[in-house]
């Protein structure tokens, strides 16, 4: 199984604040990686799919990259509707595992 | 609009068993393979398997083979998940997602159905 190794796993930031999150993967998944946000009792909402391509109605300040093993997703300008738990999902192969996710929070 | 709907919150003994549906509205039904994830209070997502809609075929995670069984109904539209043999650890979110085969992804989800075991 692919396991996905989110980073950080908390991180306190203020609005305005460029963020960046970090997803490693145990082998290569080419460009099969999701990015998703979840807020609190709500299901998981899709941000980014194929590592860098933004999901239609999805704000320009986040961005996605990588490939292979190392992932990232940027948000350059966080808003207060932004803090909220990122998880990672790769979709290279069964099973289909997510990261550990990383909650922001406000500074 | 393109949504999925999901059966409301279970409260199971151990030892039960639980039965999700997931309604799927706004899309043709068995053009997108069925997925459920599961989360527990406090944790991240847990991939559970999949459904082929058209063939009914499964992938199911190892970790709950045996236990899981899900199924579809394409003429209502509707994706099934059962888990038996409910333990206190199984305590969870279940949602159902569509996953599109276009662009490798989990684009629409359902509101989610809270499990709660406990004797």
């Amino acid at each position: 199984d692919i396991q996905l190794t989110q980073s950080p796993s908390f991180l306190s930031a203020s609005v305005g604040e460029r963020v960046t999150i970090t997803c490693r993967a145990s082998q290569g998944i080419s460009s099969y990686l999701a990015w998703y946000q979840q807020k609190p009792g709500k299901a998981p909402k899709l941000l980014i799919y194929a590592a860098s391509t933004l999901q239609r109605g999805v704000p320009s300040r986040f961005s996605g990259s990588g490939s292979g093993t190392e992932f990232t997703l940027t948000i350059s300008s966080l808003q207060p509707e932004d803090f909220a738990t990122y998880h990672c999902q790769q979709l290279n192969s069964y099973p289909r595992t997510f990261g550990g996710g990383t909650k922001v929070e406000i500074k | 609009q393109v949504q999925l709907v999901q059966s409301g919150a279970e409260v199971k003994k151990p030892g039960a068993s639980v039965k999700v549906s997931c309604k799927a509205s706004g899309y043709t039904f068995s053009d997108y393979y069925m997925h459920w994830v599961r989360q527990a209070p406090g944790q991240g997502l847990e991939w559970m398997g999949r459904i082929n809609p058209v063939s009914g075929g499964t992938n199911y995670v190892q970790k709950f083979q045996g236990r899981v069984t899900m199924t579809r109904d394409t003429s209502i539209s509707t994706a099934f998940m059962e888990l038996s043999s409910l333990r206190s650890d199984d305590t969870a979110v279940y949602y159902c997602s569509r996953e599109n085969l276009e662009f490798d992804t989990f684009d629409i989800w359902g509101q989610g159905t809270m499990v709660t075991v406990s004797s």
